[in-house]
């Protein structure tokens, strides 16, 4: 089973401030992460995806995250935000293929993080 | 745009009744995913269907039930409505051969009075 927290519910920053959103996740399998943004009304766009390979992933909209397996962290970074960046996001992992049985592609979220960008 | 869709896009309904949800994604999307997202929570996972058949269930009970057809179009069927059962309701596809990434459609809103 897995699961997955963020570590806080909500982040508010200045425009042009960096900011850095924290996931933590718990498996007895290894796993994929994912990060997605949810704006208010509207489903769920795929920001970033760690699968293997380097642990610093580049998303899009200047996001980035960092894969830290002895701290089981995925925690998305942004250098410089914007107003548009304001919404809720979602850090989320799956099985990896061959350990997860039938749970393969399934994804557990965290509870999200809403992030306000102030002017 | 991610190429999938739902409808309606929102539904009031009373406790009791059924409702039936409807998904619809590209070419090549075989494999696809219900989730819920009560308000103010993460979405949780409902079931995944893959050519035809489920394939992997949550920690829903049996009057969650869906069907997933050739034309990779799905569906969601909820029995016996419960006030908790309002939720955002969403759908999720996969593409062929690299179907550990789900992409997700905009939600259908759901409000059981």
């Amino acid at each position: 089973a897995q699961s997955v927290t963020q570590l806080d519910s909500q982040v508010p920053v200045f425009e042009e401030a960096p900011v850095e959103l924290r996931c933590n996740y718990s498996s007895s399998v290894s796993v994929y992460l994912f990060w997605y943004v949810q704006y208010p009304n509207q489903g769920l766009q795929l920001l970033l995806k760690y699968l293997s390979g380097s642990t610093l992933v580049k998303g899009i909209n200047g996001f980035e995250a960092e894969f830290n397996k002895s701290q089981t962290s995925f925690h998305l970074r942004k250098p410089s935000v914007h107003i548009s960046d304001t919404a809720e996001y979602f850090c989320a992992v799956s099985p990896k293929g061959g350990s997860g049985g039938t749970s393969y592609g399934k994804l557990t979220f965290g509870q999200g993080t809403i992030l306000t960008v102030h002017p | 745009e991610t190429g999938v869709t739902q409808s309606p896009t929102h539904l009031i309904k009373t406790r009791g009744q059924q409702v039936t949800l409807r998904c619809s994604s590209q070419s090549g999307h075989n494999t696809v995913s219900w989730y819920q997202q009560a308000l103010g929570q993460g979405p949780q996972f409902i079931f995944q269907y893959y050519r035809e058949e489920e394939n992997g269930r949550g920690n829903f009970p049996p009057r969650f039930s869906g069907l997933q057809f050739p034309n990779y179009s799905s569906e969601l069927n909820v029995n016996a409505l419960e006030l908790d059962d309002s939720a955002l309701y969403l759908c999720a596809s996969s593409v062929v051969g690299e179907w550990e990434t789900q992409y997700f459609g905009p939600g259908t809103r759901l409000l059981v009075l």
